[in-house]
């Protein structure tokens, strides 16, 4: 059973249009997490949510938007796609802080043309 | 701001061979540090945590050190293998029961049959 998935994998879409990606733990954690893998590998955190609250916004354009259902989804909408979105998105969750160890699903790559 | 540097940046080693690989942070006010490895294409696993007050961490053939006053951490591959060819990235958690995770760029290691 695979830990935290996402969809799709991969992801070409045209410049202006909307997208999602969807994102999925069945750990039973509080958190979870949007990171961005850049073209140099470079990986930053975008949002954090725990318990369906946002509690980190790390200066991301307001063309993404999270959405948490429920504290086991956490989904990434993008309007108005630019080229400069185009990188890897890692979604990742992770148990009470006492413990804190990340579990990160296998990404989803976008391309916007 | 906490900044997290890996050096070296790639390394490529004969098989069987011991190695370590450097991350060293800006700021030792940290929760812990996670070292993770990333396969080409894929998302990343997580290898090791080590919480800010302990030294080191073990897990088969992998030993993780930090010093926290430092601000250093290695992590010591020993009798290397083709398999653990990958790209390794160290991660620290700020302190003060942040979520957030500050990555390093990451070392990636070659290991040659």
């Amino acid at each position: 059973d695979t830990a935290v998935s996402q969809t799709p994998k991969y992801l070409v879409t045209q410049m202006g249009n909307d997208k999602s990606i969807k994102c999925e733990q069945n750990l039973g954690h509080d958190t979870m997490y949007w990171y961005k893998q850049d073209s140099k590998k470079f990986l930053k955190i975008m949002f954090s949510y725990n318990n369906k609250e946002l509690i980190i916004n790390e200066t991301v354009p307001n063309r993404f938007s999270p959405k948490s259902p429920d504290k086991a989804h956490l989904n990434l909408h993008i309007n108005s796609l630019e080229l400069g979105d185009s990188a890897v998105y890692f979604c990742a969750s992770s148990p009470p802080r006492a413990h804190g160890e990340l579990f990160f699903g296998e990404g989803s790559r976008l391309t916007v043309l | 701001k906490q900044e997290v540097t890996q050096i070296p940046a790639a390394l490529s080693v004969p098989e069987g061979e011991n190695l370590v690989l450097n991350c060293s942070f800006t700021d030792s006010a940290i929760y812990n540090l996670q070292w993770f490895r990333q396969d080409p294409g894929k998302g990343l696993t997580s290898l090791l945590l080590i919480q800010s007050s302990q030294r080191e961490q073990t897990s088969g053939r992998l030993n993780a050190s930090l010093d926290k006053s430092s601000g250093r951490s290695t992590l010591y591959i020993a009798a290397s293998q083709p398999g653990d060819s990958a790209t390794y990235l160290c991660a620290v958690r700020l302190a003060g029961g942040s979520e957030k995770l500050v990555f390093g760029k990451g070392t990636k290691l070659t290991v040659n049959p």
